[in-house]
């Protein structure tokens, strides 16, 4: 089955800064990668996803680039604001499986 | 709320007792999930079903069961032989497999 590793498990910023997360995953066969961020006692809410045969998506401060070969995927966020400042998640799938997500990071964002 | 409503948002079970953790969702979608989220340790899945009256467990299903009779319904029991069910259980739906979900607003059951 796929396994997904994520690091850092904790980061942070300075406010302007930019932070990077990283991913790794097991199964060459998953060709969909999304992320999620998840605020104190609220639900993950999906912020951007890429599927296998693209290498890079961007919005707005956020991008998500993938290297199917290493199997590895990050997410970029810019001009980090305080507002950014949640635990990041994740995942990885292929159609008709499950999805399986990292273990999280919590990213603090100082002003 | 989301199209996906999870509840009660918090709940209470005493030794030996099973609860049952309700989910519905209104977005027409075929695929859904339950997760166990404990502090530091992520999302968890415990049980997911891909169309009515089907299911696979997860990496976590041990004491606990699910039905799917309806589309829109995946209620989750927490069994009396789940020893330690003190988390945030989150129901999600997709589409389909393998396509991004969208997440209830979680229940937090604790033992008492």
């Amino acid at each position: 089955g796929e396994n997904v590793e994520q690091h850092p498990s904790t980061l942070s910023v300075q406010e302007g800064d930019s932070a990077v997360i990283k991913c790794t995953y097991s199964d060459s066969a998953s060709n969909y990668f999304p992320w999620y961020k998840q605020e104190l006692g609220k639900r993950p809410q999906l912020i951007i996803d890429i599927r296998s045969n693209v290498g890079e998506k961007k919005d707005q401060r956020i991008a998500v680039t993938l290297n199917k070969t290493a199997k590895h995927f990050s997410l970029h966020i810019t001009e980090t604001q305080p507002e950014d400042s949640a635990v990041y998640f994740c995942a990885a799938s292929r159609r008709n499986n499950d999805m399986r997500f990292g273990a999280g990071t919590r990213l603090t964002v100082k002003p | 709320d989301g199209g996906i409503t999870q509840s009660p948002k918090y709940l209470f079970r005493k030794e030996g007792q099973n609860v049952t953790l309700s989910c519905e969702q209104n977005l027409n979608h075929d695929a859904m999930y339950w997760y166990r989220q404990d502090p530091g340790q992520g999302l968890r899945l415990i049980y997911y079903s891909q169309i009515v009256n089907d299911f696979q467990k997860g990496d976590i299903a041990e004491g606990y069961s699910v039905s799917r009779e309806k589309k829109e319904s995946f209620p989750l029991t927490v069994t009396s032989a789940q020893k330690n069910p003190t988390a945030f259980y989150l129901c999600a739906s997709s589409p389909a497999t393998g396509y991004g979900y969208t997440f209830g607003s979680g229940t937090r059951l604790t033992v008492v």
